[in-house]
């Protein structure tokens, strides 16, 4: 599966919308993007997932640029609970998930 | 319904001795995966078990690391002889077919383990 590429960290203000860029220039036809957020001291939670077309849950809205090289996770009006590391993986369906290690977000109030 | 369950919550032990982590996934999922995270790091894949099919092991560090699956249910990871390296925490997760695009990944809340 493709590797993917986050900052380190962002912050963001409360209620602001958080965009969550991720890089994955290699990526395949086949692979799908997703994201996962992991709060601190619990496991990794589903957020969202596309393999072309832009997604909307709610959540957060998935962005996915034309040539899919990279996508931007929208949190719309970020919450002090929305503080939490923020991994893009990107997989084929029946591959495992390679997390990386993210992006910590710090939503500020 | 119930979710995933992991048992120790938390497991102290001394260096050189075995230990079992136990899984419990939530019914009727087929794909089950163990992870690791050590301290202020990303998660780093274990081992994952879709159905009956041969488990993809290729995460395993070392073999004094396994993983068995019971009835395509319950899972045990057991470490032998532990180091101190191993010291983290052991998250598994669970999903309903690992092969659909949809598959999401459903966590336990992991056990502790530290290797004194």
């Amino acid at each position: 599966d493709a590797k993917t590429t986050q900052p380190p960290s962002m912050d963001c203000a409360e209620g602001r919308a958080a965009n969550l860029p991720c890089n994955h220039s290699t990526i395949s036809g086949n692979e799908y993007v997703y994201w996962y957020r992991q709060i601190h001291s619990q496991g990794p939670q589903y957020i969202i997932h596309g393999l072309k077309n832009n997604e909307t849950n709610e959540m957060a809205s998935l962005i996915i640029t034309e040539d899919r090289k990279s996508s931007t996770l929208i949190l719309p009006h970020a919450t002090l609970r929305d503080t939490a590391v923020y991994y893009c993986i990107v997989r084929v369906p029946g591959n495992q998930f390679y997390f990386g290690t993210g992006t910590s977000l710090t939503v500020i109030p | 319904g119930a979710g995933v369950s992991q048992s120790p919550s938390n497991k102290v032990t001394e260096k050189g001795k075995d230990v079992e982590l136990r899984c419990d996934p939530i019914s009727g999922h087929t794909a089950l995966y163990w992870y690791r995270q050590s301290l202020g790091q990303g998660l780093e894949f274990l081992i994952y078990f879709q159905g009956n099919s041969a488990p993809d092991k290729s995460g395993l560090p070392s073999d004094r690391f396994s993983a068995e699956r019971t009835g395509g249910s319950v899972s045990t990871l057991t470490i032998q002889r532990t180091q101190q390296e191993d010291s983290a925490v052991y998250l598994c997760a669970s999903s309903f077919r690992a092969t659909l695009s949809t598959d999401t990944q459903y966590f336990g809340p992991g056990t502790r383990l530290t290797v004194l």
